[in-house]
């Protein structure tokens, strides 16, 4: 079955601290995959998008690693600010036929506190 | 330039009522995706529509059902909403001859059922 796990399912931390969230994937075929950062009843917006062959990748304060190896990626945040709180989901496309399907994580949801 | 735009932000409805949520894409997307994400969840993918056409769709009963128009927007209706309805509603754009790199996600539309 494809699926996306994510870990913590939440997380507290102080401002100032790094932290890092984990995403683990059952999905085949494999295209890529992203870290979304989501408000509170907002849309998700895109942090990092990385392909099979890219094993980092890195957007401000927001560091992303995959390992397609063991299926396997992590989102580290550095020096952490109130307006990091938020949901992070990580998202797996898929490739089928000549187009393909995304598959959401539940998401960290990270709050920041001062 | 404007990104993905959806109406209305907020709609309650009450149970078996019909809704119609709306969704115009990103400038030069041809794709749009409809999810449905419920409180602390991930969104869950209920259909892509391309060429006014449905192309995918996930787990959802025919009570949802969308349209596409030619100039690329689209609705999502539901119909005999049940309290489970209650959800956030996310429009993605995205352009078919791309890479599935390019999804912008709208704001969403919050429909709560009573």
């Amino acid at each position: 079955k494809n699926q996306v796990e994510q870990s913590p399912q939440s997380l507290i931390i102080l401002e100032g601290k790094n932290c890092t969230l984990q995403c683990n994937y059952t999905v085949s075929p494999f295209s890529n995959l992203r870290w979304y950062k989501q408000d509170t009843g907002r849309g998700p917006v895109s942090l990092t998008i990385m392909t099979f062959s890219e094993n980092t990748k890195s957007n401000g304060r927001y560091t992303a690693t995959l390992d397609a190896d063991t299926k396997q990626s992590s989102l580290h945040i550095t020096a952490s600010q109130l307006s990091d709180s938020a949901s992070y989901i990580c998202v797996v496309s898929q490739m089928m036929d000549s187009s393909y399907k995304l598959i959401f994580g539940s998401g960290t949801r990270l709050l920041v506190r001062p | 330039d404007a990104g993905v735009t959806q109406s209305p932000t907020h709609l309650i409805k009450t149970r078996g009522q019909q809704v119609t949520l709306r969704c115009s894409p990103k400038s030069g997307h041809d794709t749009v995706s409809w999810y449905q994400q419920a409180l602390g969840q991930g969104p869950q993918f209920i259909f892509q529509y391309y060429e006014e056409e449905e192309r995918q769709r996930g787990n959802f009963p025919d009570r949802f059902s969308g349209h596409q128009f030619p100039n690329y927007s689209s609705e999502l209706n539901v119909n005999a909403l049940l309290l489970g309805d209650s959800a956030l509603y996310l429009c993605a754009s995205s352009w078919d001859r791309g890479s599935s790199y390019e999804q912008y996600f709208g704001p969403g539309t919050r429909l709560t059922v009573t």
